[in-house]
Parts: structure tokens; sequence; C-alpha cells
């Protein structure tokens, strides 16, 4: 049973172009969480969705910023027209339920975005 | 708004002895809590957690203690291992069927010979 999957690990963007970042949840997981890890910094909450649905996004920025969990498919976070500012580590969680007992997320591995 | 605070960015600690991490928190919401264990370069893994219906969960070197009234937890490794040398964050979420997980800001154990 695979982890949870991020890709790609490490992308470069040159300021202005937009970055996708992909994450394949756990088998039989249906939530997804991401978050964002500035240098020196703890795990910021940014959006929480289950398939085809948006639950909590009150973490993410207003512009710019967007994900997705489609049906079929990985979650997506894409960010336009990316600024230095967006440099940070990405990780992608999942959990097969909210609440009770079971709500420990598996992490995946992260991207880590790097903005020139 | 910092919902779960852990006061302690670093802790050193001897190899063998106990090691003591802490974490507040203020929302009163809150009846599940988690401590994740981080290596540089790598995702966050899951170390332990508990119920509010309880006050302590035991696993092998690490056990964690809740305090509700306090609204405060604390992770305990015993003995402390060069292994154990990471950062550890604490996290906490409610048990209403749509909710996040929020994370502590770290804290950074340096686990000494």
């Amino acid at each position: 049973n695979a982890g949870v999957m991020q890709n790609p690990r490490h992308l470069v963007r040159r300021r202005g172009q937009e970055a996708r970042l992909r994450c394949s949840p756990m088998k039989g997981h249906s939530h997804v969480y991401w978050y964002r890890q500035l240098p020196e910094e703890g795990l910021k909450f940014m959006v929480y969705l289950q398939k085809e649905n948006i639950i909590d996004e009150s973490g993410m920025p207003k512009e710019r910023f967007s994900a997705e969990f489609p049906k079929e498919g990985p979650s997506i976070l894409r960010i336009q027209q990316v600024v230095r500012g967006d440099s940070a580590a990405y990780f992608c969680a999942s959990s097969p339920l909210a609440g009770g007992d079971s709500t420990e997320a598996f992490f995946g591995q992260g991207t880590r975005l790097t903005v020139v | 708004d910092q919902q779960v605070k852990q006061n302690s960015p670093s802790l050193s600690v001897q190899e063998g002895r106990i090691s003591i991490l802490n974490c507040d928190y203020t929302n009163s919401m809150f009846d599940y809590f988690l401590w994740y264990k981080k290596y540089p370069a790598e995702g966050p893994t899951f170390l332990i957690s508990i119920s509010s219906i309880k006050d302590k969960n035991e696993d092998g070197r690490f056990t964690v203690f809740l305090n509700k009234s306090a609204k405060h937890l604390s992770l305990h490794i015993v003995p402390s291992q060069p292994g154990d040398s990471a950062v550890y964050f604490c996290a906490a979420s409610s048990g209403s069927s749509a909710s996040k997980i929020i994370f502590g800001s770290g804290t950074r154990l340096s686990i000494r010979p």
C-alpha cells in the first residue's frame, strides 16, 4: 500500500509562472489536506478537501492559489503568477475519515517550491 | 491567532534521559490530539495520538499526557535515543465531520551523547 505520493519533489519556477503541485492520497483515503512550511516555521494549514468538494479553505490566500480534488486523479494545488514569497515546502496529507479515533493524517514527502 | 502553541522552539536532552515536549491549545472544541515527528527534507510522520476522553496514552518509549482543564498536553520520550533527534509537531482537531488539523510551530529536539 503506497503512501501519500507528491510530485514533483522539487519545483523551480520563475516569478510570474504557474506552479502545479500534485498529491495522490493513500488508497482508500478520501480526505486531503494541504499545508505550507516556510523556512524555520511550522506547518500552516491551507486547505482541506474531500472528493470534488472544498471543505475548508480558510488558510488559503485569496488570490493566485486554488486547490481541487477531482473524482478521479490526484489533488492539485495550483499557484498562479508565483512570487518569491511562495517559496516553501508544500505538504499534502490524507486520512480515511474526519473526526473520531481515525483522524491520523499521513503525510507525503512534500514539494519544495523555489521561485527565482 | 495560534490555536496550538509550542513555546519551546528547541530542546537538548542527554541520551538515555527523558525528553518532555510541551504543547498548549486554546480552542476548547479540540478533542483529538496528535504528535508528529519530522526529519529534514521529509514529510511529518505520525507518532502518537490521544482522544480527549483519555488523559494518557502510551506506545513503547512514547507517552502522551493530556490535561484538559489546563488545555495542555505533553509528549514524554524515555529513554531518549540519538534517532529521536528531529522536529516534533503537536497537532489538534475537533471530532466534527469536517475538521482540519491544526499544527503547532514545532520543537526541535536534539539528543546529545
